[in-house]
């Protein structure tokens, strides 16, 4: 039973557009969440965190929103480059109940087109 | 300063011998934790060091697994016996708060 799920696994954004990368969870007790950047043959590269006390947190061109009655969060980068194309993985942990592994989605492979 | 390190970057072993991962976390972080992924899927997670206290050993998928870390630090994956669905990218992560850096993975092919 997937726990933190991402249905899109491609998208393609044209450079310079809005990109959105979606993900779902199911796990309520999921109280920290996170995104991450992999290159081919490297290992992932944290990007932006968002904790479930706030909606929204932003990082120049990098942003969070988190819907916890939606049990949905999603990243939007904006301006896309052609440099953001990458593998991005959604995390989540449940940090204040002591369960900090992270539990990963499965991943969008973000491709911008030049 | 200096990320997490892995070491080796890629490991072809045969089928039914063992084989040792190192992680070299970030200094100062207490926790340090092992995943993961198998080819077409999401990170999946081992093993987990905090501190002092007993490890969590929840997500090893067989005793054929095992890790240890000494002085709070550098952290070992042994893998005995090893099978062919054991090939994945091993990810070494490491922590000090909620946000884990990886380290850049091993690559392991068992034949």
């Amino acid at each position: 039973d997937q726990q933190v799920k991402q249905n899109s696994p491609s998208l393609s954004v044209q450079e310079g557009r809005i990109s959105i990368l979606n993900c779902d969870y199911t796990n309520s007790m999921f109280d920290y969440f996170l995104w991450y950047k992999k290159y081919p043959a490297e290992g992932p590269t944290f990007l932006i965190s968002i904790s479930s006390i706030k909606d929204k947190n932003e990082d120049g061109r990098f942003t969070v929103f988190l819907n916890k009655s939606a049990k949905h969060l999603s990243l939007h980068i904006v301006p896309s480059q052609p440099g953001d194309s990458a593998v991005y993985f959604c995390a989540a942990s449940a940090w204040n109940s002591g369960n900090t592994p992270l539990v990963f989605g499965k991943g969008t492979r973000l491709s911008v087109i030049a | 300063g200096a990320g997490v390190s892995q070491s080796p970057s890629n490991k072809v072993t045969e089928k039914g011998k063992d084989v040792e991962l190192r992680c070299d976390p970030i200094s100062g972080h207490t926790a340090l934790y092992w995943y993961r992924q198998s080819l077409g899927q999401g990170l999946e997670f081992l093993i987990y060091f905090q501190g002092n206290s007993a490890p969590d050993k929840s997500g090893l998928p067989s005793d054929r697994f095992s890790a240890e870390r000494t002085g709070g630090s550098v952290s070992t994956l042994t893998i005995q016996r090893t099978q062919q669905e054991d090939s994945a990218v091993y990810l070494c992560a490491s922590s000090g708060r909620e946000t884990q850096y990886f380290g850049p993975g091993t690559r392991l092919l068992v034949l």
